[in-house]
């Protein structure tokens, strides 16, 4: 299985700030496009899918949330952070069966 | 618009099988490159992918969970269903099911979960 790491683990930041959370691939996960999804999930609630194929943008996300890849190590970035924005976010490969997803990263009020 | 809504016990017993069904509106699992996914969240833990079935019958499996795990569609009933055997506590967890199309998005419409218990 592919293992997608997160980190932070935890992250504390306030309203208005600009976070980067970081997931790294054990192997690649690019092919002709990079297969990496990224997720927001509030408690007790289904995620929500916010970046695919590393970079585009879902409809209807706000603009300030943005995804990059550079080999097999991967950014979500949030710009100024609104109170919205405090949940857990999740990374996901759909290169290679199992679609392993990471570990998560809880973003918290400072 | 697409929805999915899992169904199936909230409780069950150690060694049973637990029945999950997934049924959706909004897109035909008839369609190509179209598929379903089952993923579970034990309480306070992470996502896991569980399996998936395409438009083809194409079904992949977590290779972990392989054994236990099936899989089935019924395109007339617009349902997918998952079954999985030999239930231990330690499968507690909120089962989702979610929409996919190859090549595209991964998981982009989700159910909104289904917690199972798993106790004697």
């Amino acid at each position: 299985d592919i293992q997608m790491t997160q980190s932070p683990s935890t992250l504390s930041a306030s309203v208005g700030d600009t976070v980067t959370i970081t997931c790294r691939a054990s192997q690649s996960i690019s092919s002709f496009t990079t297969w990496l999804a990224w997720y927001q999930q509030k408690p007790g609630k289904a995620p929500k899918l916010l970046i695919y194929k590393a970079s585009s943008l879902e409809s209807g996300v706000p603009s300030r949330f943005s995804g990059s890849a550079s080999g097999t190590e991967f950014t979500l970035t949030i710009s100024s952070l609104q109170p919205d924005d405090f949940a857990t976010y999740y990374c996901q490969q759909y290169n290679i069966f199992p679609y392993t997803f990471g570990q998560g990263t809880k973003l918290e009020i400072k | 618009q697409i929805t999915l809504k899992e169904s199936g016990p909230t409780l069950v017993k150690p060694t049973q099988t637990l029945t999950l069904t997934c049924t959706f509106s909004g897109f035909s699992l008839s369609t190509s490159t179209v598929g379903v996914g089952w993923i579970r969240q034990p309480p306070g833990e992470a996502l896991e992918w569980l399996a998936l079935i395409y438009w083809d019958d194409d079904k992949r499996y977590s290779p972990s969970l392989k054994n236990r795990l099936t899989i089935t569609k019924d395109t007339s009933k617009n349902q997918v269903v998952l079954t999985m055997t030999n239930m231990d506590p330690v499968d507690t967890a909120t089962y989702y099911c979610a929409h996919s199309r190859y090549g595209a998005k991964s998981l982009d419409y989700w159910g909104q979960g289904t917690l199972v218990t798993v106790s004697s």
